[in-house]
């Protein structure tokens, strides 16, 4: 079935760098890659999304890039700040092909980024 | 549009009794997703749910555990006869009629089982 794949597990970095995260999937019908934010204790929560149409999408500090040759889609986070401290994780959702689930969300397994001031 | 709404919040069970968790949707939301989240962990999958329909539950154990979304009302899932090992985050998350847009997640129900 599909695979997301995401790396790294944890990430720290220094108020002001950047951040990468990279995620993999499997199934070449997937179009539809979100990225979710999730505090300590809270829900996941969506920050930003991209379609297999467009090769990037930005916002603000925000940004994420799909390579849909390679299969493979990041996030990117620039000017870091301690509240962007929580796990990010990546999904893609299911086209019905490579024995995915049609519409059913795949989410990788979580990046801890830590934002050290 | 409030939102995907769970409820209770939190849960306290004793080890044999039953749990049932409920999701509300979006308004104009017919796809609903449940995912398990231990401590430390990642987003499980467990089941994905149309109107009356479930569409894949290979992510749900066969005993036990149960899920539906009827025509009316909220979508529920139900887990009998639990066991400490049940004890976790369990979200539900919502999308348009279609699937293929924005999800968006509940706050999630934490159960515990004593």
């Amino acid at each position: 079935g599909e695979n997301v794949e995401q790396h790294p597990s944890t990430l720290s970095v220094q108020e002001g760098d950047s951040a990468v995260i990279k995620c993999t999937y499997s199934d070449s019908a997937s179009n539809y890659f979100p990225w979710y934010k999730q505090e300590l204790g809270k829900r996941p929560q969506l920050i930003i999304d991209i379609r297999s149409n467009v090769g990037e999408k930005k916002d603000q500090r925000i940004a994420v890039t799909l390579n849909k040759t390679a299969k493979h889609f990041s996030l990117h986070i620039t000017e870091t700040q301690p509240e962007d401290s929580a796990v990010y994780f990546c999904a893609a959702l299911g086209g019905g092909g490579r024995g995915s689930t049609l519409g059913r969300l795949y989410f990788g397994r979580g990046t801890q980024l830590t934002v050290w001031p | 549009n409030a939102g995907v709404m769970q409820n209770p919040r939190h849960l306290v069970r004793r080890r044999g009794q039953e749990a049932r968790l409920r999701c509300s949707p979006m308004k104009g939301h017919s796809h609903v997703y449940w995912y398990r989240q231990l401590p430390e962990e990642g987003l499980k999958f467990m089941v994905y749910l149309q109107k009356e329909n479930i569409i894949d539950e290979s992510g749900m154990p066969k005993e036990r555990f149960s899920a539906e979304f009827p025509k009316e009302g909220p979508s529920i899932l139900r887990i009998q006869q639990v066991v400490r090992g049940d004890s976790a985050a369990y979200f539900c998350a919502s999308s348009p009629q279609g699937g293929y847009t924005e999800a968006f997640f509940g706050q999630g129900t934490r159960l515990t089982v004593v």
